[in-house]
C-alpha cells in the first residue's frame, strides 16, 4: 500500500516569496491534516480536512497561509508571503474516519522549508 | 484533549528494555492514550494505543495505571533503530474531527 506522498522534500526561498506544498494521502482516507514542525518542537496542527471540507483551521495563520483539498483527495498548502519564522518541516497526514478503527494517522516524510 | 507530561530525554542500552513514562492526570473517561514516535527526518509513526487495559503489539507494550493518570510505554529489547522522539498523546479515538495534539515528547537515545 502506498503511503502519504509529499513534494517537494526540500525548498529554499527568500522572505516575502511564495511557496506551495503538495500532498497525496493514502487512497480512501477521508481525513487529511497539515502540521508544521519547527526544529526541536512537536508537530503543530495547521489545518484538518474531512473530505474537501475544513474541520479545524484555528491555528492556520490565514493572512499568509492557505490550503485547499479539491475533490477531497490531493491537498495543497501555500504560504505567501513567507517569513523567516515559517522555516519548518510541513507534514501531511491522513486517516480513515471510522469509529471501528484505531484512529491512526499516517504521516508523509514532510517538506522542509528554509526561508532566508 | 488532555495534556501529557513526559521527560525530555532518556538513554537506554541496546538490548535492554526501555520504559518511557507519561503523566496524563486530567485524562477524561472517553480519551485513549496514544504513542507515536518520530525517527530523524521522518514523519511520526503510530506505535500503540489503549483505553484502560494493558496492550501489546509487535512494536511495544503499553501499561496504563488503574486510575489512568499515567502510563508507560515499554520497548522490550531496544535496538539502535529505536532511537527517536516518542510522543504520548491522549485523545478520543477514531471519529471525525479528532486531531492529534503533540507535546514535546521524550528524546530516546539507544546506546550500544
Amino acid at each position: 500500500e502506498a503511503g502519504v506522498a509529499q513534494s517537494p522534500r526540500y525548498k529554499i526561498i527568500e522572505k516575502r516569496q511564495s511557496v506551495a506544498f503538495w500532498c497525496n494521502p493514502i487512497s480512501g482516507h477521508a481525513t487529511l491534516y497539515w502540521y508544521q514542525q519547527i526544529l526541536g518542537q512537536g508537530p503543530k496542527l495547521l489545518i484538518q480536512f474531512q473530505n474537501n471540507g475544513v474541520v479545524d483551521d484555528s491555528q492556520l495563520p490565514k493572512d499568509r497561509f492557505s490550503a485547499e483539498r479539491l475533490k477531497g483527495v490531493d491537498s495543497t498548502l501555500k504560504i505567501q508571503p513567507a517569513k523567516l519564522e515559517d522555516s519548518a518541516v510541513y507534514l501531511c497526514a491522513s486517516s480513515l474516519t471510522s469509529v471501528a478503527g484505531t484512529g491512526e494517522l499516517f504521516f508523509g516524510e514532510g517538506s522542509r522549508l528554509t526561508v532566508l | 484533549d488532555a495534556k501529557t507530561t513526559q521527560p525530555p530525554s532518556m538513554d537506554c542500552a541496546e538490548g535492554r528494555a526501555a520504559n518511557l513514562p507519561c503523566n496524563h492526570s486530567t485524562i477524561s473517561g472517553n480519551e485513549y492514550v496514544y504513542w507515536y514516535r518520530q525517527i530523524h527526518s521522518q514523519g511520526p509513526q503510530y506505535i500503540i494505543h489503549g483505553l484502560k487495559n494493558n496492550e501489546t503489539n509487535e512494536m511495544a507494550s503499553l501499561i496504563i495505571t488503574e486510575d489512568r493518570k499515567s502510563s508507560t510505554l515499554i520497548l522490550p529489547h531496544a535496538t539502535l533503530r529505536d532511537t527517536a522522539v516518542y510522543y504520548c498523546i491522549v485523545r478520543v479515538a477514531a471519529a471525525a474531527g479528532n486531531k492529534l495534539t503533540f507535546g514535546g515528547g521524550t528524546r530516546v537515545l539507544v546506546k550500544p
